[in-house]
Protein backbone atom coordinates (compact mmCIF):
# COMPACT_ATOMS: atom_id res chain seq x y z
CA UNK A 1 0.00 0.00 0.00
CA UNK A 2 1.51 3.66 -0.89
CA UNK A 3 2.07 6.06 1.92
CA UNK A 4 1.65 9.59 1.48
CA UNK A 5 2.45 11.40 -1.21
CA UNK A 6 3.36 14.72 -1.16
CA UNK A 7 4.87 16.78 -4.51
CA UNK A 8 7.17 18.62 -5.11
CA UNK A 9 9.11 17.94 -2.44
CA UNK A 10 11.57 21.36 -2.44
CA UNK A 11 10.27 24.45 -3.95
CA UNK A 12 12.25 28.02 -3.61
CA UNK A 13 9.56 30.77 -4.51
CA UNK A 14 10.20 34.66 -4.53
CA UNK A 15 8.53 37.08 -1.67
CA UNK A 16 4.96 37.58 -2.92
CA UNK A 17 4.24 34.87 -4.78
CA UNK A 18 2.16 32.14 -4.71
CA UNK A 19 2.54 28.72 -3.94
CA UNK A 20 0.38 25.55 -4.62
CA UNK A 21 1.48 22.03 -2.61
CA UNK A 22 -0.14 18.44 -3.41
CA UNK A 23 -0.58 15.85 -1.31
CA UNK A 24 -2.10 11.86 -2.32
CA UNK A 25 -3.58 10.29 0.76
CA UNK A 26 -3.09 6.44 1.70
CA UNK A 27 -5.90 4.77 -0.33
CA UNK A 28 -9.05 4.52 1.68
CA UNK A 29 -8.34 7.10 4.36
CA UNK A 30 -10.32 10.28 3.67
CA UNK A 31 -8.92 12.31 6.17
CA UNK A 32 -6.19 14.89 5.27
CA UNK A 33 -4.41 17.08 7.38
CA UNK A 34 -1.38 19.72 6.87
CA UNK A 35 1.09 21.00 9.41
CA UNK A 36 3.74 23.60 9.18
CA UNK A 37 7.09 23.13 10.60
CA UNK A 38 9.46 25.35 11.69
CA UNK A 39 12.66 25.70 14.16
CA UNK A 40 11.27 28.64 15.95
CA UNK A 41 7.00 27.55 16.19
CA UNK A 42 7.50 23.44 15.24
CA UNK A 43 5.02 22.00 14.40
CA UNK A 44 1.48 23.77 14.10
CA UNK A 45 -1.42 22.16 12.68
CA UNK A 46 -3.12 24.02 9.46
CA UNK A 47 -5.86 22.46 8.61
CA UNK A 48 -7.69 19.44 7.57
CA UNK A 49 -10.03 18.61 5.31
CA UNK A 50 -12.79 15.68 5.12
CA UNK A 51 -15.37 14.87 1.87
CA UNK A 52 -14.07 17.62 0.41
CA UNK A 53 -15.19 20.41 3.29
CA UNK A 54 -12.97 21.35 5.80
CA UNK A 55 -13.40 20.57 9.48
CA UNK A 56 -10.74 22.39 11.65
CA UNK A 57 -8.49 25.24 10.95
CA UNK A 58 -5.27 26.69 12.87
CA UNK A 59 -4.28 29.77 13.88
CA UNK A 60 -2.97 30.90 10.24
CA UNK A 61 -3.72 34.11 8.24
CA UNK A 62 -6.15 33.61 5.39
CA UNK A 63 -3.58 33.58 3.04
CA UNK A 64 -3.06 29.86 3.59
CA UNK A 65 -5.80 27.90 1.83
CA UNK A 66 -6.70 24.28 1.46
CA UNK A 67 -8.92 22.17 -0.84
CA UNK A 68 -9.86 18.75 -1.15
CA UNK A 69 -11.17 16.30 -4.27
CA UNK A 70 -13.64 14.05 -4.65
CA UNK A 71 -10.78 11.79 -4.65
CA UNK A 72 -9.54 13.08 -1.14
CA UNK A 73 -6.43 14.34 -2.68
CA UNK A 74 -5.61 17.83 -1.26
CA UNK A 75 -3.55 20.84 -1.98
CA UNK A 76 -3.06 23.59 0.11
CA UNK A 77 -2.38 26.87 -1.24
CA UNK A 78 -0.05 30.17 -0.20
CA UNK A 79 -0.92 33.36 -1.45
CA UNK A 80 1.68 36.47 -1.00
CA UNK A 81 3.86 34.86 0.13
CA UNK A 82 6.55 35.72 2.76
CA UNK A 83 10.19 35.21 3.98
CA UNK A 84 8.11 34.01 7.39
CA UNK A 85 6.54 30.86 5.40
CA UNK A 86 9.59 29.23 4.61
CA UNK A 87 9.03 25.98 6.51
CA UNK A 88 8.91 21.85 5.70
CA UNK A 89 5.13 21.44 5.14
CA UNK A 90 3.42 17.88 6.26
CA UNK A 91 0.44 16.48 4.76
CA UNK A 92 -1.13 13.45 6.96
CA UNK A 93 -3.56 11.06 5.96
CA UNK A 94 -6.24 9.29 8.20
CA UNK A 95 -9.12 7.21 7.85
CA UNK A 96 -11.49 9.47 9.30
CA UNK A 97 -10.20 11.97 11.09
CA UNK A 98 -11.75 10.31 14.41
CA UNK A 99 -8.36 9.88 16.46
CA UNK A 100 -7.05 7.17 14.57
CA UNK A 101 -3.43 7.32 13.28
CA UNK A 102 -2.32 9.74 11.28
CA UNK A 103 0.35 8.82 8.50
CA UNK A 104 2.60 11.19 7.56
CA UNK A 105 4.05 12.40 3.89
CA UNK A 106 7.87 13.18 3.44
CA UNK A 107 6.95 16.90 3.00
CA UNK A 108 7.55 19.70 0.85
CA UNK A 109 10.09 22.22 1.67
CA UNK A 110 9.34 25.77 0.89
CA UNK A 111 12.01 28.90 0.89
CA UNK A 112 11.21 31.50 0.27
CA UNK A 113 13.73 34.19 -1.49
CA UNK B 1 -6.03 24.80 27.55
CA UNK B 2 -4.64 21.94 25.68
CA UNK B 3 -0.15 21.64 25.64
CA UNK B 4 2.42 19.24 25.13
CA UNK B 5 5.67 19.35 26.92
CA UNK B 6 8.49 17.81 25.88
CA UNK B 7 11.21 19.91 28.32
CA UNK B 8 14.58 18.15 26.88
CA UNK B 9 15.45 19.71 24.14
CA UNK B 10 18.21 17.87 23.07
CA UNK B 11 19.83 13.92 24.35
CA UNK B 12 23.18 12.59 23.73
CA UNK B 13 23.98 9.27 24.90
CA UNK B 14 26.45 6.20 23.62
CA UNK B 15 25.14 2.89 22.08
CA UNK B 16 23.48 0.71 24.43
CA UNK B 17 22.54 3.09 26.72
CA UNK B 18 19.19 3.29 28.06
CA UNK B 19 17.22 6.65 27.43
CA UNK B 20 13.58 8.10 28.99
CA UNK B 21 12.41 10.15 26.76
CA UNK B 22 9.72 12.95 29.13
CA UNK B 23 6.24 14.49 27.60
CA UNK B 24 3.87 16.06 29.70
CA UNK B 25 0.46 16.59 28.32
CA UNK B 26 -2.38 19.21 29.85
CA UNK B 27 -6.32 18.90 29.10
CA UNK B 28 -9.54 19.50 30.32
CA UNK B 29 -10.91 16.08 28.27
CA UNK B 30 -11.52 13.26 29.58
CA UNK B 31 -11.32 11.12 26.39
CA UNK B 32 -8.28 11.89 24.34
CA UNK B 33 -5.55 10.42 22.21
CA UNK B 34 -1.52 10.24 22.63
CA UNK B 35 1.05 9.44 20.25
CA UNK B 36 4.87 9.18 19.41
CA UNK B 37 6.70 10.02 16.38
CA UNK B 38 10.07 9.82 15.23
CA UNK B 39 11.31 12.08 12.79
CA UNK B 40 14.33 11.09 11.14
CA UNK B 41 16.58 13.12 8.85
CA UNK B 42 14.70 12.69 5.98
CA UNK B 43 11.81 15.01 7.29
CA UNK B 44 8.66 12.47 7.40
CA UNK B 45 7.51 11.70 10.54
CA UNK B 46 7.06 7.74 11.53
CA UNK B 47 4.41 6.51 14.22
CA UNK B 48 5.44 4.67 16.75
CA UNK B 49 2.18 4.34 19.12
CA UNK B 50 -0.81 5.96 19.78
CA UNK B 51 -2.78 5.72 23.37
CA UNK B 52 -5.89 6.57 23.96
CA UNK B 53 -6.76 8.26 27.52
CA UNK B 54 -8.55 4.94 28.94
CA UNK B 55 -5.68 3.08 28.35
CA UNK B 56 -3.23 2.99 31.01
CA UNK B 57 -1.67 -0.09 30.27
CA UNK B 58 1.97 0.35 29.76
CA UNK B 59 3.91 -1.33 26.48
CA UNK B 60 6.58 -2.45 25.03
CA UNK B 61 7.33 -3.10 21.16
CA UNK B 62 11.07 -4.67 21.17
CA UNK B 63 13.47 -1.88 22.73
CA UNK B 64 10.75 0.66 22.32
CA UNK B 65 8.25 0.84 26.07
CA UNK B 66 6.03 3.03 27.39
CA UNK B 67 5.17 4.63 30.18
CA UNK B 68 1.31 6.28 30.73
CA UNK B 69 0.55 8.02 33.99
CA UNK B 70 -3.07 9.90 34.12
CA UNK B 71 -2.33 10.69 37.74
CA UNK B 72 0.79 12.65 36.32
CA UNK B 73 0.02 13.69 32.84
CA UNK B 74 3.16 12.08 31.49
CA UNK B 75 3.57 9.81 28.61
CA UNK B 76 7.15 8.69 28.47
CA UNK B 77 8.98 6.81 25.90
CA UNK B 78 12.34 4.84 26.66
CA UNK B 79 14.63 3.37 24.27
CA UNK B 80 16.18 0.40 26.24
CA UNK B 81 19.95 -0.61 24.37
CA UNK B 82 20.33 2.67 22.22
CA UNK B 83 21.19 2.01 18.43
CA UNK B 84 22.67 4.97 16.41
CA UNK B 85 19.91 3.87 14.46
CA UNK B 86 17.75 5.69 16.97
CA UNK B 87 18.99 9.14 16.65
CA UNK B 88 16.48 11.61 15.16
CA UNK B 89 14.05 13.80 16.72
CA UNK B 90 10.83 12.23 18.73
CA UNK B 91 7.63 14.01 19.04
CA UNK B 92 5.00 13.26 21.84
CA UNK B 93 1.55 14.45 20.36
CA UNK B 94 -1.76 15.03 21.99
CA UNK B 95 -5.25 14.60 19.93
CA UNK B 96 -8.80 16.10 21.64
CA UNK B 97 -12.40 16.53 20.91
CA UNK B 98 -12.11 19.83 22.51
CA UNK B 99 -9.84 21.13 19.74
CA UNK B 100 -12.61 21.07 17.37
CA UNK B 101 -11.96 17.78 16.93
CA UNK B 102 -9.71 14.35 16.94
CA UNK B 103 -8.63 15.37 13.69
CA UNK B 104 -5.67 17.67 15.28
CA UNK B 105 -2.58 16.91 16.72
CA UNK B 106 -0.88 18.64 19.38
CA UNK B 107 2.77 18.34 19.09
CA UNK B 108 5.67 18.85 21.58
CA UNK B 109 8.82 20.71 20.71
CA UNK B 110 10.30 17.70 19.72
CA UNK B 111 13.71 15.69 21.46
CA UNK B 112 16.57 15.64 19.52
CA UNK B 113 18.53 11.96 20.46
CA UNK B 114 21.88 11.32 19.14
CA UNK B 115 23.44 8.02 19.69
CA UNK B 116 26.85 7.77 19.26
CA UNK B 117 28.68 4.68 18.47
Amino acid sequence: KAGVTQTPRYLIKTRGQQVTLSCSPISGHRSVSWYQQTPGQGLQFLFEYFSETQRNKGNFPGRFSGRQFSNSRSEMNVSTLELGDSALYLCASSLEGQGEVAFFGQGTRLTVV
Amino acid sequence: AQKVTQAQTEISVVEKEDVTLDCVYETRDTTYYLFWYKQPPSGELVFLIRRNSFDEQNEISGRYSWNFQKSTSSFNFTITASQVVDSAVYFCALSEAGSGGYNKLIFGAGTRLAVHP
